[in-house]
């Protein structure tokens, strides 16, 4: 039963270099969301998807582009890595207006 | 914008009592509430929910008791143990927007 799954749950990046996080969810879950978390601060959304082949902004998505191409996964990249982008990232996913299911993080710092 | 607040940072409570978080909420649109725990390198884990058609609902220890009219939400746990120290969210969602989103927490820390 694994739920939501994050990978990679830990990357080092300098400054200028791209990478993707990758969020998996086996719940048949129509909606997916990924959130940031600083130290001392709540989940601010950056993008979101409703479903397959859909994608939204959310409060904070300048720097990152995500892609849903399957109802499962959910792409979330960073176009050119900045220390500001230093974070844990959260994806979550839910069934309409229910409750939001979370994976474990995935922990970025960049150099 | 919408956002969801706390008004303590942190609540300091001893091992037994009962402890009280609450959360004020700005959309008076928002029609579903949850509250997440979230322990220290892990996600958020679902506590509790509650629509707006209800003022109260009750789980195993908690309790959620919802405002409308002051726009303000409240997690009660019963018998607080040291397993739930630990930083607790309140998340409200709007119909139609699809969006959740999230207060800036509150630690709780049980004392023995």
């Amino acid at each position: 039963n694994a739920g939501v799954t994050q990978t990679p749950k830990f990357r080092v990046l300098k400054t200028g270099q791209s990478m993707t996080l990758l969020c998996a969810q086996d719940m048949n879950h129509e909606y997916m969301y990924w959130y940031r978390q600083d130290p001392g601060m709540g989940l601010r959304l950056i993008h979101y998807s409703v479903g397959e082949g859909t994608t939204a902004k959310g409060e904070v998505p300048d720097g990152y582009n995500v892609s849903r191409l399957k109802k499962q996964n959910f792409l979330l990249g960073l176009e050119s890595a900045a220390p500001s982008q230093t974070s844990v990232y959260f994806c979550a996913s839910s069934s309409l207006a229910n409750v939001l299911t979370f994976g474990a993080g995935s922990r970025l710092t960049v150099l | 914008g919408e956002s969801v607040g706390l008004h303590l940072p942190t609540l300091s409570v001893q091992e037994g009592d009962n402890s009280i978080i609450n959360c004020a909420y700005s959309n008076s649109a928002s029609d579903y509430f949850i509250w997440y725990k979230q322990e220290s390198g892990k996600g958020p884990q679902f506590i509790i929910d509650i629509r707006s058609n209800m003022d109260k609902r009750q789980g195993q220890r908690v309790t959620v008791l919802l405002n409308k009219t002051v726009k303000h939400l409240s997690l009660q746990i019963a018998a607080t143990q040291p397993g739930d120290s630990a930083v607790y969210f309140c998340a409200e969602y709007t119909s139609g927007t699809y969006k959740y989103i999230f207060g800036t927490g509150t630690r709780l820390k049980v004392l023995a």
